[in-house]
């Protein structure tokens, strides 16, 4: 099946900093990625598309200037929470869209964020 | 948008006995309904799914049932083991909103031995 990587699988950073998470399609090209997060003991919560070569596309209530989403090649999206908070510590996983439009996703390990 | 919500939340059941999980999902466009089993601290992980096109799937102690007139479909765990302890998922999406994933809260399910 594909696989998808997610870089770094935890991270700790202090109030005020940038923190960089990095989402993989290894084996195949991702036209499309998704990024969920998730806090402890709830579901998972869709933030934003992200599109190849396009800008991302960001539900209602998520801030496009805190959480930056770039995607710029077929094989990488990044995530940047932009001047973390505390309440902004949380598993933030990436998924890659199917290949050829199919409608499986296929997720990434997550990104465990605490910020201190 | 769409909105899955998803019953119960948390399920206690003796090793061996049957689970079922129910969900509905509000947006008539919505044809594709994954579930997804999730260990603490991992990634979700497909266990089964069913399209819109089909009622019902199976795949050994996992089926799956899907009716769209009354928008809501459920998960069944048969024989259940310990190592089906987890948390499951079911989600909904479609084409028209760009196979978007809208996740149901969450089923806790123990199996006690």
């Amino acid at each position: 099946g594909a696989v998808v990587s997610q870089h770094p699988s935890w991270v700790i950073c202090k109030s005020g900093t940038s923190v960089k998470i990095e989402c993989r399609s290894l084996d195949f090209q991702a036209t499309t990625m998704f990024w969920y997060r998730q806090f402890p003991k709830q579901s998972l919560m869709l933030m934003a598309t992200s599109n190849e070569g396009s800008k991302a596309t960001y539900e209602q209530g998520v801030e496009k200037d805190k959480f930056l989403i770039n995607h710029a090649s077929l094989t990488l999206s990044t995530l940047t929470v932009t001047s973390a908070h505390p309440e902004d510590s949380s598993f933030y996983i990436c998924s890659a869209g199917g290949q050829g439009g199919a409608y499986e996703q296929y997720f990434g390990p997550g990104t465990r964020l605490t910020v201190t | 948008g769409e909105n899955v919500e998803q019953h119960p939340s948390t399920l206690s059941v003796q090793e061996g006995d049957s689970a079922v999980i129910k969900c509905t999902y509000s947006d008539s466009a919505s044809n594709y309904f994954p579930w997804y089993k999730q260990e603490l601290g991992k990634r979700p992980q497909l266990i089964i799914d069913i399209r819109s096109n089909v009622g019902e799937k199976k795949d050994q102690r996992i089926a799956v049932t899907l009716n769209k007139t009354a928008k809501h479909f459920s998960l069944h765990i048969t024989e259940t083991q310990p190592e089906d302890s987890a948390v499951y998922f079911c989600a909904a999406s479609s084409k028209a909103a760009g196979n978007k994933l809208t996740f149901g809260g969450g089923t806790r399910v123990l199996v006690k031995p």
